[in-house]
């Protein structure tokens, strides 16, 4: 069974500088794709950024980046230039491509970007 | 695109009696459904997992008798949480998928309050 790791329960930045929020996961599978979605105080989730695990090239979605590395399991975010409106929830989620393509969900990460 | 909404947004209701929460997608067809529910600072956790005019799957642990999910079409799908208890008080949160090697798209949630 896949597993999803975040072991900052926590974290705070100051408006302007760059944070990096981690993830492990662990699966036998080959195939599979990597998110990190952030949750605001709204609740909504809003897809931040997505990576295909046969893709070396780490994605990044302008302020957003990931640091994939495939042999370590391990995926981490960071957000450069932080701003006030990225105070929120960070989740990391797990989908094989093969089966149901459910998600597995870490148990997220609090991020306050402070003034 | 990839607009997926809920209704209702929040709903109080009696111990005993039913509750009905719909799930649309918008601007596309969902060939798969996903169903989470909530706690306050906790991730999301899957209940169930629905494709279009067959039967859900659900999670290990959870009631299918208790939590009733259909899905009539490709754009809607409905979870009845029957018989509720204030136990079953939690934010529910539906996410659609337009299929394999796709993200899921997450609604806005629900609100149910069971008093």
């Amino acid at each position: 069974a896949q597993t999803v790791t975040q072991s900052q329960p926590e974290m705070s930045v100051q408006e302007a500088e760059t944070v990096t929020l981690s993830c492990t996961y662990d699966t036998s599978e080959n195939n599979y794709y990597l998110f990190w979605y952030k949750q605001p105080p709204s609740r909504q989730m809003i897809l931040v950024i997505r990576q295909e695990a046969y893709k070396q090239q780490n994605a990044t979605e302008n302020r957003f980046s990931v640091n994939f590395q495939k042999a370590a399991k391990s995926f981490s975010l960071k957000i450069s230039d932080s701003q006030l409106g990225d105070t929120a929830m960070y989740f990391c989620a797990f989908m094989a491509t093969s089966g149901t393509y459910k998600y597995i969900f870490g148990t997220g990460t609090r991020l306050k970007v402070l003034a | 695109g990839a607009v997926v909404s809920q209704h209702p947004s929040r709903v109080i209701c009696k111990s005993g009696t039913s509750v009905k929460i719909e799930c649309r997608s918008l601007d596309f067809q969902a060939t798969t459904m996903f169903w989470y529910r909530q706690f306050p600072k906790q991730s999301l956790m899957l209940m169930a997992t629905s494709n279009e005019g067959s039967k859900a799957t659900y999670e290990q642990g959870v009631e299918k008798d208790k939590f009733l999910i259909n899905h009539a079409s490709l754009t809607l799908s409905t979870l009845t949480v029957t018989s509720a208890h204030p136990e079953d008080s939690s934010f529910y949160i539906c996410s659609a998928s337009k299929g394999a090697y796709n993200e899921q798209f997450f609604g806005p949630g629900t609100r149910l309050t069971v008093l």
